[in-house]
């Protein structure tokens, strides 16, 4: 089993529509970090998250990171065609180092 | 140019060729990374180098060589590939590596590679 596991693998959603993706890891946390990658390309990084309970924002997606659960969650608001794409998580977990882990992705795509 | 750039975004290349990517980065960083992205698995970390001393080989096969002149940039020399080395390779810079937080990491657009 994968250290750093994503869920949905996949999800197809409604414009409009609100969407939740998670991100657990198997490991104690120091930090956790969101990106976005368009098929074939770079990552775009979203956010990243130190603290347990801390939440922040970025336009429409919100992500929150629960310490206890070694967990984060990553809310889009109201999706729109331009969030489509496939989010990565990236951990900075304890005893590797400060190297990241990295999840498989949840590809997301957005029906107009 | 802004950000991290990669050179050639497209490779094809033969078992027998030789070949090198390029990465720059104009951000300023002290740290930069390369990782390999293949389908169905997660980013694989390859080498780090931190002021331009590598600071971690992810037990990568001879046949990718890193080589870091200058905290700008970053190359990755390729010889007597096999086709399961097709992917996309990732090219990251950071402030800096290791240290007490990781630092969030920015990233080019990346290299497709296919192996023949």
């Amino acid at each position: 089993s994968q250290e750093l596991e994503q869920s949905p693998q996949s999800l197809i959603v409604q414009e409009g529509k609100n969407l939740t993706i998670n991100c657990t890891s198997s490991k104690t946390l120091y930090g956790l970090y969101w990106y976005k990658q368009k098929y074939g390309e770079g990552l775009i990084f979203l956010m990243m998250l130190q603290k347990g309970g801390e939440e922040k924002s970025h336009e429409k997606i919100t992500a929150k990171l629960d310490e206890k659960k070694q967990q984060s969650s990553l809310h889009i608001t109201a999706s729109q065609p331009s969030h489509a794409g496939i989010y990565l998580c990236g951990a900075d977990i304890v005893g590797n180092n400060r190297k990241l882990i990295w999840g498989l992705g949840t590809s997301l795509a957005v029906n107009p | 140019e802004t950000g991290v750039t990669q050179t050639p975004r497209h490779l094809v290349m033969g078992m027998t060729n030789k070949k090198s990517l390029k990465c720059e980065q104009h951000l300023g960083h002290n740290a930069m990374y390369w990782y390999k992205q293949s389908a169905k698995k997660p980013l694989e970390l390859m080498f780090v180098y931190n002021f331009k001393e590598q600071t971690e080989n992810n037990s990568v096969p001879s046949r990718f060589s890193p080589e870091c002149p200058n905290s700008s940039h970053l190359f990755l020399h390729l010889h007597t590939l096999q086709p399961e080395d097709s992917a996309l390779y990732l090219c990251a810079s950071s402030p800096t590596s290791g240290g007490v937080v990781a630092n969030e990491q920015f990233f080019g657009p990346g290299t497709r590679l296919t192996v023949l």
